[in-house]
């Protein structure tokens, strides 16, 4: 069965700089997708960035890249520039690519991310 | 506006009493799923469906029942809650099963 480990329970930022949140998985299969997840205060899941276990490259969406390591199995999230909107729960997630009936993702137990002013 | 809709939004309910959690989207999606959130534990899957009429369990399905009647909506029921199953549940869609998957607002259960 595949796991996501999230290691960093909580982290700390001060506004404007860098933070990079650390995230490991474990799997078999070769075809499968990772994602960044961000929870507010509302509570409301929202997908920050997404990588394709095929692509070399890492993702990026304006100031949120990740680190994607295959064959480490690890998959961090870099905040560049970081702002009091980024304060959240962060999870990492996994999915299988292809194959099979269920792409359920598979999530890690979170990262508070506290950013200081 | 695209958009998974949950209700209700927040409930206070008793030991045994069945409800319903209603799930909805807009999208045409054929992929939707049913998830809780516990304090340390992430997300969990309850149930997913393929496509209308196709339903399957997910890590944690005991103790609630799904249907997929309709290809916008996905409940979920609850017949006995217990305690156990205080929780925070998202519903999720996609497009596809292999496509990004797309969340609710999410739905605060308190079963005394």
């Amino acid at each position: 069965a595949q796991t996501v480990t999230q290691s960093q329970p909580e982290m700390s930022v001060q506004e404007a700089e860098t933070v990079t949140l650390s995230c490991t998985y474990d799997t078999s299969e070769s075809d499968y997708y990772l994602f960044w997840y961000k929870q507010p205060p509302s509570r409301q899941m929202i997908l920050v960035i997404r990588q394709e276990a095929y692509k070399q490259q890492n993702a990026t969406e304006n100031r949120f890249s990740v680190n994607f390591q295959k064959a480490a199995k690890s998959f961090s999230l870099k905040i560049s520039d970081s702002q009091l909107g980024d304060a959240a729960m962060y999870f990492c997630a996994y999915r299988r690519g292809s194959g099979g009936s269920n792409y359920k993702l598979t999530f890690g137990k979170g990262t508070l991310l506290t950013v200081n002013p | 506006e695209a958009q998974v809709t949950q209700n209700p939004r927040y409930l206070i309910t008793v030991t045994g009493k069945k409800l319903t959690v209603t799930c909805s989207q807009n999208m045409n999606h054929e992929y939707m799923s049913w998830y809780r959130q516990d304090p340390g534990l992430g997300l969990r899957q309850i149930y997913y469906s393929m496509n209308v009429e196709v339903t399957d369990k997910g890590d944690v399905p005991e103790g609630y029942k799904v249907s997929r009647k309709e290809k916008r909506n996905f409940p979920l029921i609850l017949e006995s809650p217990s305690p156990n199953q205080t929780s925070l549940y998202f519903c999720a869609s996609s497009l596809t099963a292999a496509d990004t998957q797309y969340f609710g607002p999410g739905t605060r259960l308190t079963v005394l």
